[in-house]
């Protein structure tokens, strides 16, 4: 099956910093990959849509300017956690679906983020 | 997108079938019916999808009722290993369009020995 790779899978970083966290589909292309934001004992949310090409679309509430996001190219989406505060800190999951209509969106294994 | 209702645990003797049932009463008719399960701490693995026909493939079968307002995911010989949240998510259209996944809380389902 299409796998979606995450790197790193885990990060610690001080408060006030930045973090990029990348997602690449390593056998297929995606136009189109989706980050997800889960804290503990809760169901992912829907964090933004990333297009190739262009501007993500966000999803109501969260903060265009403080998560940043990049799909420079057909395999590889980027999400920039700006000046990151405790409350960031969850588990980062970004998913695609390979490009000409496939009907399955594969997931990445997730990034744990920890922000002291 | 139509909002889904799950059973929020269920357990399972090992070797049983595991039936997940999932209510979608405001279905639409250009929408499907996903379903996705998560391990701890990992992200979510696709499992099957369908319209209006029951499906299978080589890891559940999925039983949507002819009226499209409920269906039932079917694991035929649950393992220790299936044990896991698992969501049924309505979704617009099949590949890209529309796209987003939007998820429940899912049933955690605890396959025991």
């Amino acid at each position: 099956g299409a796998v979606v790779s995450q790197h790193p899978s885990r990060v610690i970083c001080k408060s006030g910093t930045s973090v990029k966290i990348e997602c690449r589909s390593l056998d297929f292309q995606a136009t189109t990959m989706f980050w997800y934001r889960q804290f503990p004992k809760q169901s992912l949310m829907l964090m933004a849509t990333s297009n190739e090409g262009s501007k993500a679309t966000y999803e109501q509430g969260v903060e265009k300017d403080k998560f940043l996001i990049n799909h420079a190219s057909l395999t590889l989406s980027t999400l920039t956690v700006t000046s990151a505060h405790p409350e960031d800190s969850s588990f980062y999951i970004c998913s695609a679906s390979p490009s000409g209509g496939a009907d399955e969106q594969f997931f990445g294994p997730g990034t744990r983020l920890t922000v002291l | 997108d139509a909002k889904t209702t799950q059973p929020t645990s269920m357990d399972c003797a090992e070797g049983r079938a595991a039936n997940l049932p999932c209510n979608h009463s405001t279905i639409s008719g250009n929408e499907y019916v996903y379903w996705y399960r998560q391990i701890h701490s990992q992200g979510p693995q696709y499992i099957i999808h369908g319209l209006k026909n029951n499906e299978t493939n080589e890891m559940a079968s999925l039983i949507i009722t002819e009226d499209r307002k409920s269906s039932t995911l079917i694991l035929p010989h649950a393992t220790l290993r299936d044990t896991a949240v698992y969501y049924c998510i309505v979704r617009v259209g099949g590949g890209n369009q529309g796209g987003k996944l939007i998820f429940g809380q899912g049933t955690e389902l605890s396959v025991k020995p």
